[in-house]
Formats: C-alpha cells, sequence, structure tokens
C-alpha cells in the first residue's frame, strides 16, 4: 500500500519555465491537498480539493494550478515559475467527513527555481 | 482556528518519556487538538488527535487537561528515531469546504543517546 505518492522528488527549473507536480493516492479518500513549506515557516496550504471535481484556494494560491483528475489525482501546475516558488512541495489527501481532519501526506517534491 | 503556543526546541534521553507541551487557551468547546510529526526531510506524519479524553495509540499518548487550555503529548520511550519536529493544532470540525490546518513551527524534538 503505497498511500501518497509524489513525483518528482527534486526538480530546478529556470525563471519562467512551467512544470506540473503529480500526485497519486490509493486510499480511496475523497480530499486531497498541495502544501508548501518553506525554511522558518510552517506549512501553508496552496490548493485543496474536497472532492473529485472541486478545487479550492488556500492560504497561498498565487502562480499555481491544479487539477483534480479524478479521484485519485491531483496535480499542482506552476506556468511561468520564479524564484519566490523555491521550496518544499507536499501532497496530502484525507477522508471527506465531518470529524476529525487525519492527513496523509506525501514525501514531497523540492524544487529550486533559478 | 484557535493558536498554539509549542517551545521551539527540547531533548530528550533515548529510552525515556518524552512530554512535548502545547498550550491553545483559545481552544473553542468544538476544537479537537492534533499532533503531527516532520522527521527530517519527509512528510508530516499524523500521530493522535483528541477532544476532551486522553486518547493513547500505538504512537504516543495525549494528555488534555480539563479545562482544554494546554495539552501534552507523550511518546513513552523514547528512540533516535523519534527525533523530529512535533506539530500541535487545533481545529474545529469540517464544515462546509474548509479543510484548512494551521500549521505553527512546532517543537523540534532531539533525542540523544
Amino acid at each position: 500500500n503505497a498511500g501518497v505518492t509524489q513525483t518528482p522528488k527534486f526538480q530546478v527549473l529556470k525563471t519562467g519555465q512551467s512544470m506540473t507536480l503529480q500526485c497519486a493516492q490509493d486510499m480511496n479518500h475523497n480530499s486531497m491537498y498541495w502544501y508548501r513549506q518553506d525554511p522558518g515557516m510552517g506549512l501553508r496550504l496552496i490548493y485543496y480539493s474536497a472532492s473529485e471535481g472541486t478545487t479550492d484556494k488556500g492560504e497561498v494560491p498565487n502562480g499555481y494550478n491544479v487539477s483534480r483528475l479524478n479521484k485519485r489525482e491531483f496535480s499542482l501546475r506552476l506556468e511561468s515559475a520564479a524564484p519566490s516558488q523555491t521550496s518544499v512541495y507536499f501532497c496530502a489527501s484525507s477522508e471527506q467527513g465531518t470529524g476529525a481532519l487525519k492527513l496523509f501526506f506525501g514525501s514531497g517534491t523540492q524544487l529550486s527555481v533559478l | 482556528d484557535a493558536k498554539t503556543t509549542q517551545p521551539p526546541s527540547m531533548d530528550c534521553a533515548e529510552g525515556r518519556a518524552a512530554n512535548l507541551p502545547c498550550n491553545h487557551s483559545t481552544i473553542s468547546g468544538n476544537e479537537y487538538v492534533y499532533w503531527y510529526r516532520q522527521i527530517h526531510s519527509q512528510g508530516p506524519q499524523y500521530i493522535i488527535h483528541g477532544l476532551k479524553n486522553n486518547e493513547t495509540n500505538e504512537m504516543a499518548s495525549l494528555i488534555i487537561t480539563e479545562d482544554r487550555k494546554s495539552s501534552t503529548l507523550i511518546l513513552p520511550h523514547a528512540t533516535l528515531r523519534d527525533t523530529a519536529v512535533y506539530y500541535c493544532i487545533v481545529r474545529a470540525p469540517y464544515a462546509g469546504n474548509n479543510r484548512k490546518l494551521i500549521w505553527g513551527l512546532g517543537t523540534s524534538l532531539a533525542v540523544n543517546p
């Protein structure tokens, strides 16, 4: 059981290049998330998808787009990368329900934008 | 969602209990207390959560004070592999489309041999 799988693990981009970070989960979870983590700061939510077919902005959505391709997959796209987007990106998933929010995270993508 | 306060760092001897405190004095009656940890370079890992009663699972115990203004995560027999940043988060149950958890900087726990 793989859980949440992210690809790639590392990526270096030049300013202005585009790329897509891929995320897939095999736990049949309804909700999926993209976070970024910068030194000295807590994790910040970029976008999330409460269920298949829906997406919503989080705290820091500017410069990003997302696609909830199906129940398993949730991708994050940088259309024109900027140095400020250098960060570690984590994908997560959770059950959809009215109770506690228990997140399962992938192993992260370390992105450098030069 | 209520804010939390955690010490920035703690040390613990291997084999001893690690007691990680969290202050959440403005917690509301329906807010859960969650604990996650992040081992260096990995994604955060869920540990435990609770509402009012103390909770225990295979990883840790969570002690919540009667007034719910603070809590303690207990790792009963810390190992070197428990060296990580531990995050305490409080949040109300899912309502509408709000799925956000507020992540602070956590407590960096060093387990020493």
